[in-house]
């Protein structure tokens, strides 16, 4: 079973609308990481939580973390295409320092 | 500036070749990565160097050779690779290699093995 569970898929959205894209893990998170990665090339940091009940945004996305820390969702207000992408959640248990592990990824198509 | 850059772009080698990924960063980091990422799926750690020094190995097969030359430049050997072993290949680094802090990626080597 995966350690982090990310929800949907893939998700196809017209320009202006919102959207979630969620990560669940099963087991206690100590960091979670928000990644975009276009096709075949780089991840670019998004955000970091690590505080149960913490959110932050940047631009029109906003990340937060459950207070169990146990779940984070990533929202995207007023979609546009320059939002497509693959975006990652990514895990640091605590356990292994700077070992990050990853969820499957939710794929964003972004209709003009 | 929090740039990672990593050469070549693309690298087709045959399976008896030998051939190297480089990877640089000039942020002052400490802590360097080097990940595996097959098509459609996530990457996967495959070493961390902390300090110069290998810090972690997740059970990567010899074939694949990591060094760290100094604390800016980092870079992972490959010799008698198999078709298998076609992904793109991420180098990261951070700060320090310690929870919660964020991990920098460069753009990654498309490698295919012939």
């Amino acid at each position: 079973s995966q350690e982090l569970e990310q929800s949907p898929q893939s998700l196809i959205v017209q320009e202006g609308k919102n959207l979630t894209i969620n990560c669940t893990s099963s087991k206690t998170l100590y960091g979670l990481y928000w990644y975009k990665q276009k096709y075949g090339e780089g991840l670019i940091f998004l955000m970091m939580l690590q505080k149960g009940g913490e959110e932050k945004s940047h631009e029109k996305i906003t990340a937060k973390l459950d207070e169990k820390k146990q779940q984070s969702s990533l929202h995207i207000t007023a979609s546009q295409p320059s939002h497509a992408g693959i975006y990652l959640c990514g895990a640091d248990r605590g356990t292994s320092y700077g070992k990050l592990t990853f969820g499957q990824g939710t794929i964003l198509t972004v209709h003009p | 500036d929090t740039e990672v850059t990593q050469t070549p772009k693309h690298l087709v080698m045959g399976m008896t070749n030998k051939k190297s990924l480089k990877c640089e960063q000039h942020m002052g980091h400490r802590a360097m990565y080097w990940y595996k990422q097959k098509a459609k799926k996530p990457p996967e750690l495959m070493f961390v160097y902390s300090y110069e020094k290998l810090s972690i190995n997740e059970s990567v097969p010899s074939r694949f050779s990591p060094e760290c030359p100094n604390s800016s430049l980092l870079n992972l050997h490959l010799h008698a690779l198999q078709p298998e072993d076609s992904a793109l290949y991420l180098c990261a680094s951070s700060q320090d290699q310690a929870t919660g802090i964020e991990q920098y990626f460069g753009p990654g080597t498309r490698l295919t093995v012939t």
